[in-house]
């Protein structure tokens, strides 16, 4: 199986703060990576697929970049609703896997 | 949009068996390709299975974990897909997720999911 890895794990920002996740894959995933947000007791929240396109109804402060093997998760502009943690997740084979995720909390 | 709902989850006992429903409306289920997701506490989000649209053979994969003891299926004249859970193990334990996903979108291998419903628990425990 391909390996996904995120760094930081956890990110302490504050509300306007421009926020960087990123995502490693053990093996080149060409653009086949996904981007959810999931709250406390909810499903996951698709944020962006192929890497750099936004799923409808995503406020465009989201931004998704990279391919072959890294990857990141831009918000520009902090928002309170995004307190939340954030997976990736690669589709590239048969097997597809996820990051061990971002937990983005208040400073 | 469209909305899925999750059913059949439960408490049952090692080596029994579960059948998970996912409930689809709100878009046309039969255009759409649909994966069972499950997420433990310690394991974090896992793939469990996948299967295609008619149009697509309706060609099923399935997780190293679960393969030969589950089965996923699907009635698109109920939109419905079932995940069926034979000799159930104690690390099956998690939130079951239903999704979907969007052919245009999805790689050779597999796809994202663009939906997903609200979840269902399966505890297996003795």
């Amino acid at each position: 199986d391909i390996h996904l890895t995120q760094s930081p794990s956890t990110l302490s920002a504050s509300v306007g703060d421009r926020v960087i996740i990123s995502c490693r894959a053990s093996q080149s995933i060409s653009h086949f990576l996904a981007w959810y947000q999931q709250k406390p007791g909810k499903a996951p929240k698709p944020l962006i697929y192929k890497a750099s396109n936004l799923e409808s109804g995503v406020p465009s402060r989201f931004s998704g970049s990279g391919s072959g093997t890294e990857f990141s998760l831009t918000i520009n502009g902090l928002q309170p609703d995004d307190f939340a943690t954030y997976y990736c997740q690669q589709y590239n084979d048969y097997s597809p896997t996820f990051g061990p995720g971002t937990n983005v909390d208040i400073k | 949009e469209g909305r899925l709902v999750e059913s059949g989850g439960g408490l049952v006992q090692p080596g029994q068996s579960l059948r998970l429903s996912c409930t689809a409306s709100g878009f046309t289920f039969s255009d759409y390709g649909m994966n069972w997701v499950r997420q433990t506490p310690g394991k974090g989000l896992e793939w469990v299975s996948f299967i295609r649209s008619k149009v697509h053979a309706e060609r099923r994969q399935y997780a190293a974990s679960v393969k030969d003891r589950f089965t996923i299926s699907r009635d698109d004249s109920k939109g419905i897909a079932y995940l069926q859970m034979n000799s159930l193990k104690t690390e099956d334990t998690a939130i079951y997720y239903c999704t979907r996903s969007n052919h245009l979108y999805c790689s050779d291998g597999s796809c994202s999911a663009d939906l997903w419903g609200q979840g269902t628990l399966v505890t297996v425990s003795s």
